[in-house]
């Protein structure tokens, strides 16, 4: 079955950019209507949805982030990767990549990655 | 942006308890509203799609109701594995937002 595996620093310095990789296995990034989606949570906080990708390259993005962040897909690698750029403490958290699929007509996040935490620190 | 409030924060519970937890949107989302749960340094784990629908392989005993801005999560009698986060999620119009979060603790 499909399994997500995000990949990432751990730890970025501030003002600089945060890069993460999200390796989708088990199916094609290509195949199907899916949406491919980062969402972020701060320790002992609720969940902020980042923004999402379809495989050809279609973008949504959460407004309160949109002027930092770029969310990119690789189809001949089975990847979508997210970039923050000008980080600060506010962008330390658990980061997930996940599919968002269509549901009875609605969409929903059915797969969800282990999640990777990045922590902002000089 | 759609705020989504859920309530309680936080509830204690026996095994074997029926327990609800609510979500409330600023403005009517139609069925477009799933149900998540966490458990610690885990993924959110989809238990309820489009307000009632029972995500494949989900315990029956989770239930989702509602539609327009009122919804609700029942869980009809309370396993061991259920104390966890609970959190909705409105998916009618982007950016996606979710509610605060329902701590479910074991009495």
């Amino acid at each position: 079955q499909v399994q997500l595996q995000e990949s990432g620093p751990g730890l970025v310095k501030p003002s600089q950019t945060l890069s993460l990789t999200c390796t989708v296995s088990g199916g094609s990034i290509t195949g199907g209507r899916y949406f491919w989606s980062w969402i972020r949570q701060p320790a002992g906080k609720g969940l902020e949805w980042i923004g999402r990708i379809d495989a050809s390259g279609s973008t949504d993005y959460n407004p309160s982030l949109k002027s930092r962040v770029t969310i990119s897909v690789d189809t001949s690698k089975n990847q979508f990767s997210l970039k923050v750029n000008s980080v600060t403490a506010a962008d330390t958290a658990v980061y997930y990549c996940a599919r968002e699929g269509l549901w009875g007509g609605h969409d929903a996040s059915d797969i969800w990655g282990q999640g990777t935490m990045i922590t902002v620190s000089s | 942006d759609i705020q989504m409030t859920q309530s309680p924060s936080s509830l204690s519970a026996s095994v074997g308890d029926r327990v609800t937890i609510t979500c409330r949107a600023s403005q009517s989302i139609t069925i477009n509203l799933n149900w998540y749960q966490q458990k610690p340094g885990k993924a959110p784990r989809l238990l309820i799609y489009a307000a009632s629908s029972l995500q494949s392989g989900v315990p029956s005993r989770f239930s989702g109701s509602g539609s327009g801005t009122d919804f609700t999560l029942a869980i009809s009698s309370l396993q061991p594995e259920d104390f966890a986060s609970y959190y909705c999620q409105q998916t009618y119009t982007t950016p996606y937002t979710f509610g605060q979060g329902t701590k479910l603790e074991i009495k």
